[in-house]
């Protein structure tokens, strides 16, 4: 199985950054690593994926470990509307396995 | 951006009755759709994988006479509860991938169907 572990739950205050953590062992060379986030009765909305070099796009960083076996997501500067349940996952053949995920909280 | 469209929104229905939820694909075809399940507080659980014009492959304790996929095109699939009991209250979720089946691009969700039997 393609499993990731994540904290249950983080805090940050407004403004500032946030890394979220996200250890995958058992990746394998191929699998990308992908991040999601989902707001309460919303469908996961896309975050940022990458396969070995750090990633930025205009919503946050991916940055990935030299063996890949973790990976961590930096929102620079955290706002009220980024609270929300954050997934990473890794795809391996098809197998899109979610694991509990991060509950950012962010207090203003 | 690549945009998926799941509906209806929510559904109440009776014990026994069957409920069918269609997921389109707005801006792009999509050969792979993904189908979760998640129940409150808890993460998404994969039901079943459905590929445009051939036979879904089920997850493994996801009853495939009970969950009827279908993908008749590259832009709806569709998943039917058939014969719906209380249990199978919960909040449903479709996802495309925009690639030809390369994981190097984004997963597009739905914004999921709010299933209660009553």
């Amino acid at each position: 199985d393609a499993k990731t572990t994540q904290p249950n739950s983080m805090e940050s205050n407004e403004e500032e950054p946030v890394h979220l953590p996200c250890n995958h062992s058992t990746i394998s060379g191929t699998d990308y690593i992908h991040w999601y986030r989902q707001l309460p009765s919303q469908g996961p909305e896309y975050v940022i994926h990458g396969l070995t070099s750090n990633v930025n796009n205009r919503m946050a960083s991916l940055a990935i470990a030299e063996d890949r076996k973790s990976s961590t997501l930096i929102l620079h500067r955290a706002t009220l509307r980024d609270a929300a349940v954050y997934y990473c996952i890794h795809i391996t053949l098809g197998a899109l396995t979610f694991g509990g995920g991060t509950r950012l909280m962010v207090k203003p | 951006g690549a945009v998926v469209s799941q509906h209806p929104s929510w559904v109440i229905c009776k014990s026994g009755t069957s409920v069918k939820i269609e997921c389109r694909s707005l801006d792009f075809q999509a050969t792979t759709m993904f189908w979760y399940r998640q129940f409150p507080k808890q993460s998404l659980m994969l039901m079943a994988t459905s590929n445009e014009g051939s036979k879904a492959t089920y997850e493994q304790g996801v009853e495939k006479d009970k969950f009827l996929i279908n993908h008749a095109s590259l832009t709806l699939s569709t998943l039917t509860v058939t014969s719906a009991h209380p249990e199978d209250s919960s909040f449903y979720i479709c996802s495309a991938m925009t690639g030809q089946g390369s994981y190097n691009s984004p997963l597009h969700f739905g914004n999921g169907t709010r299933l209660t039997v009553t």
